[in-house]
């Protein structure tokens, strides 16, 4: 079964604790993205990688790190420098490369700070 | 990087009519804009995509525009049915590059 798969789907984290949420990917892909989605804001980038051992930071990176140590896998760390992590995190992949494609989506982790 | 708005935030419309969602990205050299439908606790789905070379992408009920003079594209959805409403997200990006930004969303709700 191909996909992009998150884990876990739902995370509580005491405040000033670090926490990773897993992304994987089987699609062969080359790209994966790490959004923040927020109620009436959209999807905003924090991370992105487009090959293994290379990312880029995207609109919102301050308190989050991410490693591309493999092609299928790209997680992320929210750390407790994060001052407002309670959100819903979608991990995403496409094929990318010279012409940008579809990205799919995985189903999302909503992290909860206690 | 990228910028992009979209608008309106939220759009109700009645069965059986038209609805019109606009978004405008700042980086002229963008060259690939997807939609993308997320219905209520689901992931988001591409609906359908434009690339710069073309003006305009039908699929059944579903168009999309793009003016590159303008910067602005727009997502058609025509003869709306219950289970179009969802939340509807542009996006922009371009070659060789993987940071796709997004609008802010358009709440789309079709009363029956």
């Amino acid at each position: 079964d191909g996909g992009i798969t998150q884990s876990p789907k739902y995370l509580f984290r005491k405040e000033g604790q670090n926490v990773t949420l897993s992304c994987e990917q089987n699609l062969n892909h080359d790209a994966m993205y790490w959004y923040r989605q927020d109620p009436g804001q959209g999807l905003r980038l924090i991370y992105y990688s487009q090959i293994v051992n290379d990312f880029q930071k995207g609109d919102i990176a301050e308190g989050y790190s991410v490693s591309r140590e493999k092609k299928e896998s790209f997680p992320l760390t929210v750390t407790s420098a994060q001052k407002n992590p309670t959100a819903f995190y979608l991990c995403a992949s496409s094929i990318g490369g010279r012409q940008n494609t579809e990205a799919f989506f995985g189903q999302g982790t909503r992290l909860t700070v206690v | 990087g990228e910028n992009v708005e979209q608008h309106p935030s939220t759009l109700s419309v009645q069965e059986g009519d038209s609805a019109v969602i606009k978004c405008t990205y700042s980086d002229s050299a963008s060259n690939y804009f997807p939609w993308y439908k997320q219905e209520l606790g689901k992931r988001p789905q591409l609906i359908i995509d434009i690339r710069s070379n073309v003006g305009e992408k039908k699929d059944q009920r579903i168009a999309v525009t793009l003016n590159k003079t303008a910067k602005h594209f727009s997502l058609h959805i025509t003869e709306t049915q219950p289970e179009d409403s969802a939340v509807y997200f542009c996006a922009a990006s371009m070659s060789f590059h993987s940071d796709m930004r997004f609008g802010a969303g358009t709440r789309l709700t079709v009363k029956p």
